[in-house]
């Protein structure tokens, strides 16, 4: 498996343009994150999904985030209007059903996203 | 809100030198994993501890886990310059499937 692919690898635009990340999970995770890291906050989780369905999205920073999972392979991130305060390093992370005793099999993370918003 | 707090958070030693950082909490976890993230890459998971007082090693690294499971440690031995990076807890609460990340801890392992 190639692993979390997250595209693209770096990002700059203009305040008030509309950036969409991407994110295509490992085949046969259930779960899938989204983070987004800066120096100050550290990784904080903005929303994630089971089975393709919004689970929580109480990170969201406010409405100008949104995420979609159209479909088990593939999840978007968009920002509109993106300000200068959105940049930071965000991360797609996925992860196997948890099972049995319900103990967790860790994150598998992408290699993220730097966006910076000028 | 639980808080994994780290220390310390910056870390510079020589090559060949011991180190232990620690992750601390008041709330309990039923399991806590640690990550560690190089420059331009994602944290990528070391290890995960479940049972109290548990202790995994993973060549020069050793985990535990608090006997209460609230605290962890990762204690290096002989530090290398490969070593360098960030290094993350995270801790599962019940059978959560979201994890909550510690604050970090920046190690710099110089020749």
């Amino acid at each position: 498996d190639a692993g979390v692919i997250q595209s693209p690898r770096h990002e700059v635009t203009e305040m008030g343009q509309e950036v969409t990340l991407r994110c295509k999970p490992i085949s046969g995770h259930d779960y899938l994150f989204w983070y987004r890291q800066t120096m100050m906050r550290g990784l904080e989780l903005l929303i994630y999904f089971n089975n393709n369905v919004p689970i929580d999205d109480s990170g969201m920073p406010e409405d100008r985030f949104s995420a979609k999972m159209p479909n088990a392979s593939f999840s978007t991130l968009k920002i509109q209007p993106s300000e200068p305060r959105d940049s930071a390093v965000y991360f797609c992370a996925s992860s196997p059903l948890l099972v049995g005793t319900g103990r967790h099999y860790g994150y598998t993370f992408g290699s993220g996203t730097r966006l910076t918003v000028v | 809100t639980q808080l994994l707090e780290q220390s310390p958070q910056f870390l510079s030693i020589q090559e060949g030198e011991n180190l232990t950082v620690y992750c601390n909490s008041s709330s309990v976890f039923s399991s806590l994993q640690w990550y560690r993230q190089e420059p331009g890459e994602g944290p990528v998971l070391l290890v995960t501890v479940v049972t109290g007082g548990e202790v995994k090693k993973l060549k020069r690294l050793t985990f535990q886990f608090g006997d209460a499971r609230k605290d962890s440690s990762l204690h290096i031995t002989a530090a290398q310059p490969g070593d360098t990076g960030l290094y993350l807890c995270a801790g599962q609460t019940g059978t959560a499937s979201k994890l909550t990340f510690g604050t970090g801890t920046r190690l710099q392992v110089t020749l």
